[in-house]
C-alpha cells in the first residue's frame, strides 16, 4: 500500500466511449502526476500538477484531459481514444521535488 | 537525446548475483534512481544515488555510478525468486523538477529456482 489509489484497475472501452481514470493520494502531497506505461517502452510523463495547477503537459493529445480538483485527487478523462492508447496509466504523487509514490495503475484497453 | 537505455531482459538462477545496467543521458543529472515494478503493481523506489557518489550499498543492493561513461548499475546479491520484477533506471536532468524523471524501458528480471 503506497498511499496512492487508482480506480478502476482495469478498463476496456470502445473508441467512441468517454471514461475517466481516478487517482487519490492519502499522503498529504502537493504534486500529482500521470504517466503512461506501454510495453517495452520508457514511462512517459503526461501531466504534472503542482498545488492543483497544471505545470506540465508533454504534448499529450487532447483526447486525454486531466483534472485536479484538489491536491488529493487527480482524474484523467478519456474521449475518442485510439487502440494505440492501450497502456497502463500510472498516477504518482510527491511532496515538492521529493520521492515519487506510484499507484498500482489502471490498465486501459481500447478496442 | 533524452533516452535512458536498459537491456530488456535478464535471467538468473536463485542465489546468483544479478547485475542490471543502465546508460543515462546527462552527466549533470543530480540524482539517479532504481525503481522496481512487481507484476500488477505500480513502481516502487528501490534505491537512489547522488551524483557525487560512486557507489551505494543497501543490504543486498549495490549501486555503481560511472559518471564519465554515464553508466549506472544495480547489483542484487543472492537473488531470490521474489526479486523477479521489472527494474527501471531513471534520472532527473538539470532543469527538471523532482517528478519529471526520465525513465528507461525497464529490465525484466526473471529468477529461476
Amino acid at each position: 500500500e503506497t498511499g496512492v489509489t487508482q480506480t478502476p484497475r482495469h478498463l476496456v472501452m470502445g473508441m467512441t466511449n468517454k471514461k475517466s481514470l481516478k487517482c487519490e493520494q492519502h499522503l498529504g502531497h502537493n504534486a500529482m502526476y500521470w504517466y503512461k506505461q506501454s510495453a517495452k517502452k520508457p514511462l512517459e510523463l503526461m501531466f504534472v500538477y503542482s498545488l492543483e495547477e497544471r505545470v506540465e503537459n508533454n504534448s499529450v493529445p487532447s483526447r486525454f484531459s486531466p483534472e485536479c480538483p484538489n491536491s488529493s485527487h487527480l482524474f484523467l478523462h478519456l474521449h475518442t481514444l485510439q487502440p494505440e492508447d492501450s497502456a497502463l496509466y500510472l498516477c504518482a504523487s510527491s511532496q515538492d521535488d521529493g520521492e515519487l509514490f506510484f499507484g498500482e495503475g489502471s490498465r486501459l484497453t481500447v478496442l | 537525446g533524452e533516452d535512458v537505455e536498459q537491456s530488456l531482459f535478464l535471467s538468473v538462477r536463485e542465489g546468483d548475483s544479478s547485475v542490471i545496467n543502465c546508460t543515462y543521458t546527462d552527466s549533470s543529472s543530480t540524482y539517479l534512481y532504481w525503481y522496481k515494478q512487481e507484476p500488477g503493481a505500480g513502481l516502487q523506489l528501490l534505491t537512489y544515488i547522488f551524483s557525487n557518489m560512486d557507489m551505494k550499498q543497501d543490504q543486498r543492493l549495490t549501486v555503481l555510478l560511472n559518471k564519465k561513461d554515464k553508466h549506472l548499475s544495480l547489483r542484487i546479491a543472492d537473488t531470490q525468486t521474489g526479486d523477479s520484477a521489472i527494474y527501471f533506471c531513471a534520472e532527473i536532468p538539470p532543469g527538471n523538477q523532482g517528478g519529471k524523471l526520465i525513465f528507461g524501458q525497464g529490465t525484466e528480471l526473471s529468477v529461476k529456482p
